[in-house]
């Protein structure tokens, strides 16, 4: 199994402009996790996914983070307009999550800088 | 609520010496209780996870933990440190009302010095 993927691995981008995080959960998983990670607060649950349907985003920070999931096999995450204090790592998850199950699978990252 | 607290930001040991990182949790139940290990400019990987099969879990690599609910303590442990240990780790604990939610330490990182 290839894991999670994540695309692109890096990105730098000019406040204003949008970003677009992509993410390929693990084959038969039914959880996907949006994460991310800054060296002031550690790892921040942005949003849940389960079966595509987004179940808790309480986490995401404002109006500015979307997050989509259109099928089994994809999700994004998007800024728009960015803001330098979006630069962090996004990490992507998932899992197949049920009654006796809950270990989540980490894609590598995204490294996000927005100048 | 839930908790974890890993009590050592910083643990540096040399090659070949036993490794302890130290994590306590809070909780009113019984968790599922987990250790990932982040590489530099890598993802998290998992190590081993805890659900109340036994209390003394194996994982990959050499390491191992022990739930000690009277101590409320899943410490991570390793008889040899290898180089490619250096790492930073992370203990997690899943949420009680929401178990998809984890809840992870502030993270230990390891050095290994040759």
């Amino acid at each position: 199994d290839a894991g999670v993927i994540q695309s692109p691995r890096h990105e730098v981008t000019e406040m204003g402009q949008e970003v677009t995080l992509r993410c390929k959960p693990i084959s038969g998983h039914n959880s996907l996790f949006w994460y991310r990670q800054t060296m002031m607060r550690g790892l921040e649950l942005l949003i849940y996914f389960n079966n595509n349907v987004p179940i808790d985003d309480s986490g995401m920070p404002e109006d500015r983070f979307s997050a989509k999931m259109p099928n089994a096999s994809f999700s994004t995450l998007k800024i728009q307009p960015s803001e330098p204090r979006d630069s962090a790592v996004y990490f992507c998850a998932s899992s197949f999550f049920g009654e006796y199950t809950d270990t989540q699978y980490f894609g590598p990252g995204t490294r996000l800088t927005v100048l | 609520a839930q908790s974890v607290t890993q009590l050592d930001s910083h643990v540096s040991v040399s090659e070949g010496t036993p490794v302890l990182l130290r994590c306590n949790y809070s909780s009113s139940y019984s968790p599922s209780l987990f250790w990932y290990v982040q590489h530099p400019n890598k993802g998290l990987q998992l190590l081993l996870k805890y659900t109340s099969a036994a209390t003394l879990v194996k994982g990959i690599n050499g390491f191992e933990a022990e739930f000690k609910k009277s101590e409320t303590s899943f410490h991570l442990t390793k008889p040899s440190a290898h180089m490619s240990d250096a790492a930073e780790y992370f203990c997690v604990v899943s949420g009680m009302d929401s178990s998809y939610k984890l809840i992870f330490g502030s993270g230990t990182r390891l050095l290994v010095r040759p």
